[in-house]
């Protein structure tokens, strides 16, 4: 079946500093990705996606590659600040199997100033 | 546009006792999903609707959740008796039926529910 997995946190930065965060996938089809993000008290709002391979998103400075040869979708941005600081959720739906939206088990992040 | 709206945000409730949580899906949307996140499990998907009807309910813990789509903007999970291990956020999301890949889905803000 379909799986996530995403690098463990807690992740702590210094403002300013580079930011990855590593997320592979398993599907059987041909997913389309996702990073959504969760700030404190709230619930998770899209980050951004992509929905084939060699696709990049970005938003507020995040970007991720859908890499379908090494199956990977890493979450990047050049220099973080501590608005940054919340839970990262990578997830993956694959339309012609189910309406499913599968999710990694998010990695928090932290960025001191 | 408003979005997914869950009530109530915050419940302190008694063991036994019967919680309703509710929502109300983003106008226009078909497919409704209930998670829950907690510290030890993270993000569970509970069950998922389509055009009303329930597609794949797996992630339900145990006969005492229910789910209910009674309309095609209305939903509640219903927990009866509630537990002090029900204790977690319960999120509602909804998503269009795009029919093309890259399905978005849109979360409520959730509804924190402690059992004592």
């Amino acid at each position: 079946g379909n799986s996530v997995t995403q690098m463990e946190g807690p992740v702590t930065l210094s403002e300013e500093a580079f930011l990855t965060i590593n997320c592979t996938y398993t599907a059987t089809g041909y997913p389309s990705l996702f990073w959504y993000v969760q700030y404190p008290g709230e619930g998770l709002q899209l980050l951004l996606k992509a929905t084939k391979a060699d696709d990049k998103g970005s938003n507020k400075g995040f970007e991720a590659t859908y890499r379908k040869e090494t199956t990977s979708f890493h979450l990047e941005k050049g220099s973080v600040q501590v608005s940054d600081s919340a839970v990262y959720f990578c997830a993956l739906s694959d339309l012609h199997r189910d309406d499913k939206i599968i999710f990694g088990k998010g990695t928090r992040l932290h960025i001191l100033p | 546009d408003a979005g997914v709206i869950q009530s109530p945000r915050h419940e302190v409730t008694e063991m036994g006792q019967e919680v309703t949580l509710r929502c109300k899906l983003i106008s226009g949307h078909n497919s409704l999903f209930w998670y829950r996140q907690t510290m030890m499990r993270g993000l569970e998907l509970l069950i998922y609707f389509n055009n009303n009807v329930p597609i794949d309910d797996s992630g339900m813990p145990e006969d005492r959740f229910s789910a209910k789509m009674p309309n095609a903007s209305f939903s509640t999970l219903k927990i009866q008796p509630s537990e002090p291990r029900d204790s977690a956020v319960y999120f509602c999301a909804s998503s269009p039926r795009e029919g093309a890949r890259g399905n978005t889905i849109y979360f409520g803000e959730g509804s924190w529910l402690t059992v004592v």
